[in-house]
């Protein structure tokens, strides 16, 4: 079964620290990986889109990476801020549909 | 370039009345999406269309939902007659094509069913 999980479910950081995201998926065959950005009450939004071929990707202070042998990606956001509060969601498609994560809740406290 | 447009912003309806919320995708984008978003989860894809041709509708609760994109443009998804479980709020989606193609969200409609 096509599956992607998050963790952690939620995470609470201070301002101007380092944190990051884990995404594991049993989705295949598999196309490419993606991380959106979901503000309360938005659409989400790409953050980085990453095709088999490719370990790693930058989006300014977000830095995706991808192990495609173990099926897991990271999200790394670096010298986080207030404006980062929001949910993250992993997305995997095998190919035309999205299989998304259920997401990680991220609150940056000042 | 204008993005999705999604309309209305909120809805509130009692169990059993019908709904519609209605999409405008970027324009040139040929693939449109509706997904439901219920509060603490992931999107699920409602149905997809190409042009104004259906292509997943796989789960799309059939009895209840309906959605139409006559022109291969607008689309619009109805609910009828909605259940508390309906509570969610319905995203938007539009790409190019399909495939690795960037699918852009609208703001959604937020939906409560009392």
């Amino acid at each position: 079964k096509n599956q992607v999980e998050q963790s952690p479910q939620s995470l609470i950081i201070l301002e101007g620290k380092n944190c990051t995201l884990q995404c594991n998926y049993t989705v295949s065959p598999f196309s490419n990986l993606r991380w959106y950005k979901q503000d309360t009450g938005r659409g989400p939004v790409s953050l980085t889109i990453m095709t088999f071929s490719e370990n790693t990707k930058s989006n300014g202070r977000y830095t995706a990476t991808l192990d495609a042998d173990t099926k897991q990606s990271s999200l790394h956001i670096t010298a986080s801020q207030l404006s980062d509060s929001a949910s993250y969601i992993c997305v995997v498609s095998p190919g035309g549909k999205l299989i998304f994560g259920q997401g990680t809740e991220l609150s940056v406290k000042p | 370039e204008a993005g999705v447009a999604q309309s209305p912003r909120y809805k509130i309806i009692e169990k059993r009345q019908s709904v519609a919320f209605w999409c405008n995708p970027i324009s040139g984008h040929a693939t449109l999406y509706w997904y439901q978003q219920i509060l603490g989860q992931g999107p699920k894809l409602l149905i997809q269309f190409q042009n104004n041709g259906v292509v997943d509708d796989s789960q799309l609760p059939k009895d209840r939902f309906s959605a139409e994109r006559l022109k291969g443009v607008d689309s619009t998804l109805k609910i009828q007659p909605a259940k508390l479980e309906d509570s969610a709020v319905y995203l938007c989606a539009s790409s190019l094509v399909t495939g690795y193609n960037e699918q852009f969200f609208g703001p959604g409609t937020r939906l409560t069913v009392l």
